[in-house]
């Protein structure tokens, strides 16, 4: 089982539609978790943290489960600009090695 | 630009050559990490430094693979003896850690290594 896991998508939504992204996690003891952002042939960016209380920022909103060892990104108002592949992301502690998923592939079209 | 950077972006090589990258990290950052993307796959961790000293390595770091950060500044990836399964994206993330500062790791753009 892979330690991080999402839909590999795509995801092709219209502007203005709201989409929902979810990944699982397979180490409980996972400290901290994050989504990246990576667009074709990037770097990934660092997109937002996510913690437990669940947080928002503008038209993006990440929510953690970690009884349910998963975690969520909501993208509401979709623009042509938010297509990227998008990565969730869990830091073990420690080292704080970052463990990326295979990322989940967004295309919004006109 | 302060952010991280690679050198070179792109390289080419034919099986068996040895290869070397280089990775300047945001300054004073005193965490260094690498990582291997290959097609369709996230970033997965190869290697991280705190300061010079290279506290672990990880299985899919052969022997072939070794690094280095000799001053605790810029760090250096060489492969030796390169294989067509080298062929990926080469990442390197910086970041400051501090009891009392979190850990954001930041990535430069990347070598995209090709072996033919």
């Amino acid at each position: 089982r892979k330690e991080v896991e999402q839909d590999p998508g795509p995801f092709n939504v219209p502007e203005g539609a709201t989409v929902a992204f979810n990944c699982t996690y397979s180490n409980s003891a996972s400290q901290s978790f994050f989504w990246y952002r990576q667009d074709c042939r990037k770097e990934p960016k660092l997109l937002m943290s996510v913690y437990s209380s669940g947080n928002e920022d503008g038209r993006f909103t990440a929510q953690l489960n970690r009884a349910s060892q998963y975690i969520s990104l909501l993208i509401r108002d979709s623009k042509l600009s938010d297509s990227a592949t998008y990565l969730c992301v869990v830091n073990e502690g420690g080292y704080n090695k970052l463990i990326f998923g295979a990322g989940t592939r967004l295309a919004v079209h006109p | 630009d302060t952010g991280v950077s690679q050198n070179p972006r792109h390289k080419i090589t034919k099986r068996g050559q040895n290869v070397t990258f280089r990775c300047d990290p945001i300054s004073e950052h005193n965490r260094l990490y690498w990582y291997r993307q290959t097609l369709g796959q996230g970033p997965e961790f190869l290697t991280y430094f705190q300061n010079e000293a290279q506290l672990e390595k990880s299985r899919l770091l052969s022997d072939r693979f070794s690094a280095e950060r000799p001053k605790g500044s810029f760090s250096t990836l060489e492969i030796q003896r390169t294989e067509q399964g080298d062929s990926a994206m080469y990442l390197c993330a910086s970041s400051l850690v501090r009891a009392d500062y979190g850990d954001t790791q930041y990535f430069g753009p990347g070598t995209r290594l090709t072996v033919l």
